[in-house]
């Protein structure tokens, strides 16, 4: 089982909609977790962090945590073409010590 | 402030040839990350420094790999000899870790690798 996981998608939504991206992971004592994006080309750059249980609201984002489950997710509203990147999610893990480990990401595609 | 700062940005190499990577963190920044990115396998954690040291090499593909933090501001990998499967996009990236937890990461732009 990997550290972290992801739905490699490629997952396409029409301009305006909700985009939803998932993410696993597998330490139960990790603390921090972040969402990063990365367009063809570049480098992954933060777009939301997240440190407890609930949501998390950023403009257009909002991140989601359930610690019980392992589960952290990525909401986008009011989708737009210029989201369409790869969205990639990280998980900094406390019994590792300290590493980020990385979800494989999730490709999103926003349709004019 | 100057953000994480990796040179080269390509290198184009024949195979058996020695690689350098070279990284400068963020100042003030105590944590230090090498990652490798392809296709196929994603970002891979390859090796992770904190206050110079190397806490945890396992990500390292095998003996043809090497890094060092001889200072908190400049961090190198290196590959002797390269091979074509090497090819890749490294990233170097950096952050602060205290007692509590670890903040974001900064990454780097990148150094794009190509073993002929």
């Amino acid at each position: 089982q990997k550290e972290v996981e992801q739905n490699s998608g490629p997952l396409s939504v029409p301009e305006g909609a909700i985009a939803s991206l998932n993410c696993t992971y597998s330490d139960r004592g990790s603390q921090s977790f972040f969402w990063y994006r990365q367009y063809s080309g570049k480098s992954p750059e933060l777009i939301m962090s997240i440190y407890s249980n609930g949501d998390k609201e950023d403009g257009r984002f909002t991140a989601q945590l359930n610690k019980a489950s392992q589960y952290v997710s990525l909401l986008i509203r009011d989708s737009q073409p210029s989201d369409s990147a790869t969205y990639l999610c990280a998980v900094n893990m406390r019994n590792t010590g300290n590493q980020f480990y990385f979800g494989t990401g999730t490709s999103l595609t926003v349709i004019p | 402030d100057a953000g994480v700062i990796q040179s080269p940005r390509h290198e184009v190499t024949e195979m058996g040839q020695e690689v350098t990577l070279r990284c400068k963190p963020i100042s003030g920044h105590n944590s230090l990350f090498w990652y490798r990115q392809t296709m196929m396998r994603g970002l891979e954690l390859l090796i992770y420094f904190n206050n110079n040291v190397p806490i945890d090499d396992s990500g390292m593909p095998e003996d043809r790999f090497s890094a060092k933090m001889p200072n908190a501001s400049f961090s190198t990998l290196k590959i002797q000899p390269s091979e074509p499967r090497d090819s890749a996009v490294y990233f170097c990236a950096s952050s602060f870790t205290g007692t509590a937890n670890t903040g974001e990461l900064f990454f780097g732009e990148g150094s794009r690798l190509t073993v002929l």
